[in-house]
């Protein structure tokens, strides 16, 4: 079983919706972070997370929530989503030496 | 801030030859962390290799191996004997230690050549 998992995989959504991405891991780790990768542009982040009591914005949080469950669980909500929020989201921990593990991604369309 | 400049989009090698990719990095800090990460058609992100700025050694992993010169702030990565699966964007990326982030760079598409 993957160490860190994305739902959905896939969605499509209006102008205005609000929905929300979901991460799980079981790798024990405390920080957990959510990207953003568009063309060309590498990945951003978004929001990050040391523990539960603990959520800081990223260099692209606007328009973007975020909820830190438990421990193994990292939400990324689009509150009223738009076209330009269009883009392939990861979820990501950090384990020893600073190494992050990656989620398999979720690709949004926002129409 | 930290940045991280990839300066070649697209490469192409042919199989079972060798392939350097490059990334700078600008950054006043003296203790960091440098990774190459691989981003197949699958669009999982996977690690390839770490370097730890206070090591002067160049780390290895089979294949993939860097040349770390830290007072040029260059990370290049080298693919031996390169494979079709090979074939992927690369991404490299800065981590500060005490850091809360990495910073990417905006990635080398690689095509590996029957």
């Amino acid at each position: 079983d993957a160490d860190v998992t994305q739902t959905p995989r896939n969605r499509i959504t209006k102008t205005g919706k609000r929905i929300m991405l979901e991460c799980s891991q079981t790798k024990g780790h405390d920080r957990m972070y959510w990207y953003r990768q568009d063309p060309g542009l590498g990945l951003r982040l978004i929001y990050y997370s040391f523990d539960v009591k603990d959520i800081n914005k990223g260099e692209i949080s606007d328009g973007y929530s975020v909820s830190r469950q438990a421990q193994a669980k990292f939400s990324l909500s689009l509150e009223s989503a738009i076209p330009n929020q269009t883009a392939l989201y990861f979820c990501a921990t950090r384990g020893q030496g600073y190494t992050q593990y990656f989620g398999p991604g979720t690709r949004l369309t926002v129409l | 801030a930290q940045t991280v400049t990839q300066s070649q989009p697209e490469m192409s090698v042919q199989e079972a030859e060798t392939v350097t990719l490059s990334c700078t990095y600008d950054t006043s800090e003296n203790n960091y962390y440098l990774f190459w990460y691989k981003q197949p058609p699958s669009r999982q992100m996977i690690l390839v290799i770490r370097q730890e700025a206070y090591k002067q050694q160049n780390a290895t992993e089979n294949r993939f191996s860097v040349n770390f010169q830290k007072a040029a702030k260059s990370f290049s990565l080298k693919i031996s004997d390169s494979q079709l699966g090979d074939t992927a964007m690369y991404f490299c990326a800065f981590m500060k230690v005490q850091g809360n982030q990495f910073y990417f760079g905006t990635g080398t598409s690689l095509t590996v050549i029957p």
